[in-house]
């Protein structure tokens, strides 16, 4: 069965550099989020992609994040510069439609912000 | 923005026993559920899931209940097996007003003992 995949499994940045998490989502999957899990939190959605374009983002979302799909298969996460408050598990997630239908979850990326 | 909150935060049943998790949520727009499960070092797979026009809705031993009124939905396992342990998450979405973005629950750490 088709899954969701990410890459690194574990990233460990310095506070101020760049990240970039990959992900590459079930093929013939038209939306795409990217959600993350602070410690001992809830799962907070972050922002979801369809038909090249952000559709929706959060408050934390912010100027310091960006998403692109630089080519047919890839879904990336950027985060320009890291802070502490950034360590977390991100998941990315696409579904074949929107509304209603189940969102298939990758293995997630841990980032270590230190 | 949409708030859900779930309970109880762990929950230890015998094998063979019932299991159920309960969530509520704040936003009245809210009607999509989806509940999904993750194994240790798991990605989150989704188990079940139930639209606002419905009130139950079963797949073998598992079971989500749905009052709208109220704005809550409940997990039922029943005839629980050690394979049920898991962190299970609930959530909700208002795919009509704020798209596609699923918020979730705190999760759920289910151990069911042999």
């Amino acid at each position: 069965e088709p899954e969701v995949t990410q890459t690194p499994s574990h990233q460990v940045t310095q506070m101020g550099q760049e990240v970039i998490l990959r992900c590459v989502p079930i093929s013939n999957h038209l939306y795409f989020y990217w959600y993350r899990q602070i410690l001992g939190q809830k799962v907070e959605f972050l922002v979801s992609f369809y038909n090249n374009e952000i559709s929706e983002k959060s408050e934390i979302f912010d100027d310091q994040f960006s998403v692109e799909r630089p080519d047919g298969s890839n879904f990336t996460l950027k985060i320009r510069s890291t802070k502490l408050e950034d360590s977390a598990m991100y998941f990315c997630a696409s579904s074949d439609q929107g509304a209603y239908y189940e969102q298939y979850f990758g293995p997630g990326t841990r980032l270590t912000v230190t | 923005g949409e708030n859900v909150e779930q309970h109880p935060s762990t929950l230890s049943v015998q094998e063979g026993d019932s299991a159920v998790i309960k969530c509520t949520y704040s936003d009245s727009a809210s009607n999509y559920f989806p509940w999904y499960k993750q194994e240790l070092g798991k990605r989150p797979q989704l188990i079940i899931d139930i639209r606002s026009n419905v009130g139950e809705k079963k797949d073998q031993r598992i079971a989500v209940t749905l009052n709208k009124t109220a704005k809550h939905f409940s997990l039922h396992i029943t005839e629980t097996q050690p394979e049920d342990s898991a962190v299970y998450f609930c959530a909700a979405s208002a795919p009509e007003t704020t798209g596609n973005m699923l918020t979730f629950g705190g999760g759920t750490r289910l151990m069911v003992k042999p």
